[in-house]
């Protein structure tokens, strides 16, 4: 049984350009939640995706957007990325049936210069 | 708002010997409390959550104390093994988002 996927493993990116990042949660799970991990800090969460609709945010703006497509699968797209937005971006998924516990891939280490 | 943060930034323990890791959280209505483990590299790795209705419970080597007169939320590993080396969170879950706090590094000294 895979586990929750992230793409691609790493990522450089220059400042005003955009970004997309991709995750495939683990199967069974239906609901996709990202997060933001800055270098020593804990996971910030950024949205949350389920039923292809975004079902919370976190204090993130909107330069920070998301999708989730039928088979659950979710992007993250960040326009306008600024040098602040380095960061390892994770997606934890989940079953909307039961309380949400992270099963979390290994995330996407986005670089911005 | 709800917010969680650990007492020690880093923890040194010797191989073999118990390491309990303190976590402290403002006041929340939290319906359950979370330990990750995060190796270098890898994404959080869930250890053992607790229901804000508990005030213990036990897994496989480790154990969880929650005491909500105090705030304050603990993880307990029995016979620390190297494989333990990596940063821990806790989290508290609520409104079906998980909230972090900034992690402790455990070193297992040999």
């Amino acid at each position: 049984d895979a586990g929750v996927t992230q793409s691609p493993t790493h990522l450089i990116k220059t400042r005003g350009q955009q970004v997309t990042l991709r995750c495939s949660p683990k199967s069974g799970h239906d609901t996709v939640s990202w997060y933001q991990q800055a270098l020593g800090q804990g996971p910030q969460f950024i949205f949350q995706y389920y039923e292809e609709e975004e079902r919370q945010r976190g204090n993130f703006p909107d330069r920070f957007s998301g999708h989730q497509f039928p088979n659950y699968s979710s992007e993250l797209n960040v326009n306008a990325l600024l040098l602040g937005d380095s960061a390892l971006y994770l997606c934890a998924s989940s079953w909307a049936g039961t309380r949400n516990l992270g099963y979390f891939g290994p995330g996407t280490r986005l670089t911005v210069t | 708002g709800e917010s969680v943060g650990l007492h020690l930034p880093t923890l040194s323990v010797q191989e073999g010997d118990n390491s309990i890791i303190n976590c402290a959280y403002s006041n929340s209505a939290s319906d359950y409390f979370i330990w990750y483990k995060q190796e270098s590299g890898k994404g959080p790795q869930f250890i053992i959550d607790i229901r804000s209705n508990m005030d213990k419970r036990q897994g496989q080597r480790v154990t969880v104390l929650l005491n909500k007169t105090v705030k304050h939320l603990s993880l307990q590993i029995a016979a620390t093994q190297p494989g333990d080396s990596a940063v821990y969170f806790c989290a508290l879950g609520k409104d079906d988002k998980i909230i972090f706090g900034k992690g402790t590094r455990l070193h297992i000294l040999p």
